[in-house]
């Protein structure tokens, strides 16, 4: 079985620091990540995904992700908050089996301050 | 390119009524899904169909729940009888994969049940 953990349900940072929201998954089998992001009243928008090859994926927006399969993380990081930045980011993971389902994670709301 | 769309965005209604929800999946998307976001559940996968036929209703919570998919553009979920433990956001999504193609989804129906 599949599973998604994001550690820190919340997190705070100032406009311009470091965005880093963590990210770690289970899998028996090779798998396929993604990080979404959810604005206010919004659906969930695809901010990048891994499926195979390069390990750093890029994605919108400024944001950037990595694929660790020896820590089974795939973080996400933006060198510089903006504050439309604001919003919850949910982590998940699908495969080729298992039913063919997308874990999402619980996700976490970033805050970004003035 | 028109997104997934979903209609109403928000209903109210009283306990016992019957609810539909309805989705319009992107044009060439083979799988549809329905999620409910709850703050105490996260986002939870009820259904999802492939070509119109549902594959795993496995998280469907109980027989007042039921989805269809009578044509490749357009899905209902139907609560009948509603109760107020049923209110939550309700989100179609749309893929070409279920598993390494991100999944699109729409803005959602509120549903309040009184």
């Amino acid at each position: 079985a599949q599973s998604v953990t994001q550690l820190g349900s919340h997190v705070s940072v100032s406009e311009g620091a470091l965005v880093l929201l963590r990210c770690n998954y289970s899998s028996s089998v090779p798998p396929y990540l993604f990080w979404y992001v959810q604005y206010p009243n919004q659906g969930l928008q695809l901010l990048l995904k891994y499926t195979t090859g390069a390990t750093l994926v890029k994605g919108i927006n400024g944001f950037e992700a990595e694929f660790k399969k020896s820590e089974t993380s795939f973080h996400l990081t933006k060198p510089s908050a903006h504050m439309s930045d604001a919003a919850e980011y949910f982590c998940a993971v699908s495969s080729d089996t298992g039913g063919f389902k997308t874990i999402f994670g619980a996700g976490t709301r970033l805050f970004v301050k003035a | 390119d028109a997104g997934v769309i979903q209609s109403p965005r928000h209903e109210v209604t009283e306990m016992g009524q019957e609810v539909t929800l309805r989705c319009k999946p992107i044009s060439g998307h083979d799988y549809l899904f329905w999620y409910r976001q709850t703050m105490m559940r996260g986002l939870e996968l009820l259904i999802y169909f492939n070509n119109n036929v549902p594959i795993d209703d496995s998280g469907m919570p109980e027989d007042r729940f039921s989805a269809k998919m009578p044509n490749a553009s357009f899905s209902t979920l139907k609560i009948q009888p509603s109760e107020p433990r049923d209110s939550a956001v309700y989100f179609c999504a749309s893929s070409l994969s279920p598993s390494n193609q991100p999944q699109h989804f729409g803005d959602g129906t509120r549903l309040s049940i009184l």
